[in-house]
């Protein structure tokens, strides 16, 4: 099984809501990542976990808070968001930092 | 500082040849990797190097040359289903750190 999911596939928030992504592989890899991407421009790095904890936070605003329940499942909460945060959020992982990425289908988010 | 630099966009016919140039500079270098993404969706990995020289994957070849900041990668027989962005991203030396280049569009045309 060489793949990542993500929930949900599309997104639609204001900017006084709560709400969580989600992302799971079970693939054993003890690497995981977020990046934002917005249309026709690359990923942007957000965070890196490693054996889950967080080694990497890319100076990315606190509406935004990763978190890795355990090696499988990766989360990203979001809380007070702006429409400039309307954006494809990708999760990745890979079974160390040293190898190739393996990246979800990822949640189309919209902050109105 | 850090820089990747590709064509932002390129269009070639089918069953031709085309090569997509890569030039970086990082603090820093780990490995190169070029991606697939087709509109809409999630980047594919497709090739790595970390040493000078030619990788050969099938229809996708890459190259790299670290003396220069440099690599390629090389698509052969190409068909429609290659038009997509590809994305070179070069990983930094404490491992976890990708940085992506803006991505050449590949437009593949009958």
């Amino acid at each position: 099984d060489t793949e990542v999911t993500q929930t949900p596939k599309h997104l639609v928030m204001g900017m006084t809501n709560k709400k969580s992504l989600k992302c799971e592989q079970h693939m054993g890899h003890r690497a995981m990542y977020w990046y934002k991407q917005k249309a026709k421009k690359p990923p942007e790095l957000m965070f890196v976990y490693s054996y889950e904890k967080l080694s990497i936070n890319e100076s990315v605003p606190s509406r935004f808070s990763p978190e890795c329940p355990n090696s499988s499942l990766l989360n990203l909460h979001l809380h007070a968001l702006q429409p400039e945060d309307s954006a494809l959020y990708l999760c990745a992982s890979s079974s160390f930092g040293v190898d190739e990425q393996y990246f979800g289908p990822g949640t189309r988010l919209t902050v109105t | 500082g850090q820089n990747i630099d590709q064509p932002t966009e390129m269009t070639a016919t089918e069953g031709a040849i085309v090569q997509i140039n890569c030039t970086y500079q990082t603090s820093g270098f780990n490995g190169l990797f070029w991606y697939q993404q087709h509109a809409g969706e999630a980047p594919t990995f497709l090739s790595y190097n970390v040493l000078d020289g030619l990788e050969e994957k099938g229809r996708f070849s890459s190259f790299l040359s670290r003396s220069k900041g440099y690599s390629y990668l090389l698509l052969k027989e190409l068909q429609m289903k290659d038009s997509a962005s590809y994305l070179c991203a070069v990983r930094n030396t404490g491992g976890f750190k990708t940085i992506f280049g803006a991505g050449t569009r590949l437009f593949v045309k009958a």
